[in-house]
C-alpha cells in the first residue's frame, strides 16, 4: 500500500486557517487521496477526497501537488471544535478498506 | 437520521473471558467493517462484510476473534479467552459501498477493558 507521512503535531490560533501537510511520494495514479478527522472521544469523520484537482466542500478544502506526491488539507478558520486526529490516506480504486496511519493531532489555541 | 450505534459503550471483562460486541449499522448500508485502535494509534482493520458474508478477514489477530452479520444488517464481533492485549476501542463502520469514492460513517466504538 502507497504510504503517507504527516507531521505528528500541530498547533494553530482559533479564527486562523490551518494547512495540514501530507506527502505520498509513492502515490500511484489510481490512488485517491481523503481525508477523515477523528474528534476526541469518537470514531472518525469523513472530511474530503480528491484525485488530481483541489477540491472544496463545506468542511474544508483539499489542495493537491500537480505531481500529486503532497497534499494540504485546509481548514479556512479553525474553531475550536476542530481540534482532532487528521489523518490522511491513499484509498486506490481497487481498495475495499482503509488503512489508517497515526495521523495529525491538531490543537487549536483560543 | 440515525448514525451507526455500538453496544456497549464500555465493557470491562476479566482476561479468559468470551465478550461479543455489536454493532447497528446506517440502514441500506451494505458494506460493515471493524476496526481496533489502541491508545495514540490509527484504528487498525480486523474485517469487513458486503451483506452477510466476510469479504475480507485479513486484519482478524487470531483466530480468537469472529465477527458475524447473519441478515446482513447488524454485526456480532466476538472475541473468546480474551487476553489484556485485547484491550482497545472496536469500531464499527458503514457505508452504501466498497469503492473509495463512498465514504465510511463510523460509531462511538465499544472501549473494551480485559484486566
Amino acid at each position: 500500500d502507497a504510504k503517507t507521512t504527516q507531521p505528528n503535531s500541530m498547533e494553530s490560533n482559533e479564527e486562523e486557517p490551518v494547512h495540514l501537510p501530507c506527502n505520498h511520494s509513492t502515490i500511484s495514479g489510481t490512488d485517491y487521496i481523503h481525508w477523515y478527522r477523528q474528534l476526541p472521544s469518537q470514531g472518525p469523520e469523513y472530511v474530503i477526497h480528491g484525485l488530481t484537482s483541489n477540491v472544496n466542500n463545506r468542511m474544508a478544502s483539499l489542495a493537491i501537488a500537480e505531481d500529486r506526491k503532497s497534499s494540504t488539507l485546509i481548514l479556512h478558520r479553525a474553531t475550536l471544535r476542530d481540534a482532532a486526529v487528521y489523518y490522511c490516506i491513499l484509498r486506490d480504486v481497487e481498495d475495499d478498506k482503509i488503512i489508517f496511519g497515526k495521523g495529525t493531532r491538531l490543537h487549536i489555541l483560543p | 437520521g440515525a448514525g451507526v450505534s455500538q453496544t456497549p459503550s464500555n465493557k470491562v471483562t476479566e482476561k479468559g473471558k468470551y465478550v461479543e460486541l455489536r454493532c447497528d449499522p446506517i440502514s441500506g448500508h451494505t458494506a460493515l467493517y471493524w476496526y481496533r485502535q489502541s491508545l495514540g494509534q490509527g484504528p487498525e482493520f480486523l474485517i469487513y462484510f458486503q451483506g452477510t458474508g466476510a469479504a475480507d478477514d485479513s486484519g482478524l489477530p487470531n483466530d480468537r476473534f469472529f465477527a458475524v452479520r447473519p441478515e446482513g444488517s447488524v454485526s456480532t464481533l466476538k472475541i473468546q479467552r480474551t487476553e489484556r492485549g485485547d484491550s482497545a476501542v472496536y469500531l464499527c463502520a458503514s457505508s452504501l459501498g466498497t469503492s473509495p469514492l463512498v465514504e465510511q460513517f463510523f460509531g462511538p466504538g465499544t472501549r473494551l477493558t480485559v484486566l
